[in-house]
């Protein structure tokens, strides 16, 4: 099945500064790529996805960029702020007719924390 | 903010009872999950549904059973809790989508302590 490793398991950045955390993967007919963020007490939300057939896509301060070629993808978050402190998943998700299709594999996690 | 709902969101019990963890959402969607979160903070898949009367095992293997009897509703059980089901249970849903895997909406997820 797919196993996705992620890192860093923290990350500490000063506000302004902008933080990247990176994901692998291990099966090729992963097609799906969702990133989530989880604050204290609650469940995680998705921030910003991205699909096989396409290489980056951005969505105000966030973007995210996929290589897949290297099963490799990475979340970067530019001018960070305080309120983007929180625990982010990197997941992938399996295409049609595999064994995986429609399961997410969620990497470890990565505890964000933004100092002002 | 996504319409799916848990309840409780906080249970403490004695080992050995029996304890339902309901799931709700108002989304039409056919697919619902399962998810246990470990102090570790990592998301293992433990049942999952592609809509009614379907119900798989995930990933992680788990002691507790799940039911789909309507669309909007997910209730997994423990028929006797142990310390070792101490555990944030999250619950999540999407569209069926033909060929796409479609966004996952999650819960705010219910903290369960087996004393």
């Amino acid at each position: 099945g797919e196993n996705v490793e992620q890192h860093p398991s923290t990350l500490s950045v000063q506000e302004g500064d902008s933080a990247v955390i990176k994901c692998t993967y291990s099966d090729s007919a992963s097609n799906y790529f969702p990133w989530y963020k989880q604050e204290l007490g609650k469940g995680p939300q998705l921030i910003i996805d991205i699909r096989s057939n396409v290489g980056e896509k951005k969505d105000q301060r966030i973007a995210v960029t996929l290589n897949k070629t290297a099963k490799h993808f990475s979340l970067h978050i530019t001018e960070t702020q305080p309120e983007d402190s929180a625990v982010y998943f990197c997941a992938a998700s399996g295409g049609a007719g595999g064994t995986s299709y429609g399961k997410l594999t969620f990497g470890q996690g990565t505890i964000l924390t933004v100092h002002p | 903010e996504a319409d799916i709902y848990q309840t409780p969101r906080y249970l403490v019990i004695g080992t050995g009872k029996k304890i339902t963890l309901e799931c709700s959402q108002t989304m039409g969607h056919d697919k619902m999950y399962w998810y246990q979160q470990d102090p570790g903070m990592e998301l293992h898949l433990i049942h999952y549904s592609y809509g009614v009367n379907s119900t798989e095992k995930g990933d992680l293997s788990s002691e507790s059973t799940v039911s789909r009897i309507r669309t909007e509703h997910f209730p997994l059980t423990l028929e006797s809790a142990r310390p070792s089901h101490t555990s944030q249970y999250l619950c999540a849903s999407s569209e069926y989508g033909a060929g796409l895997q479609e966004t996952q909406y999650f819960g705010p997820g219910t903290r369960l302590l087996v004393l």
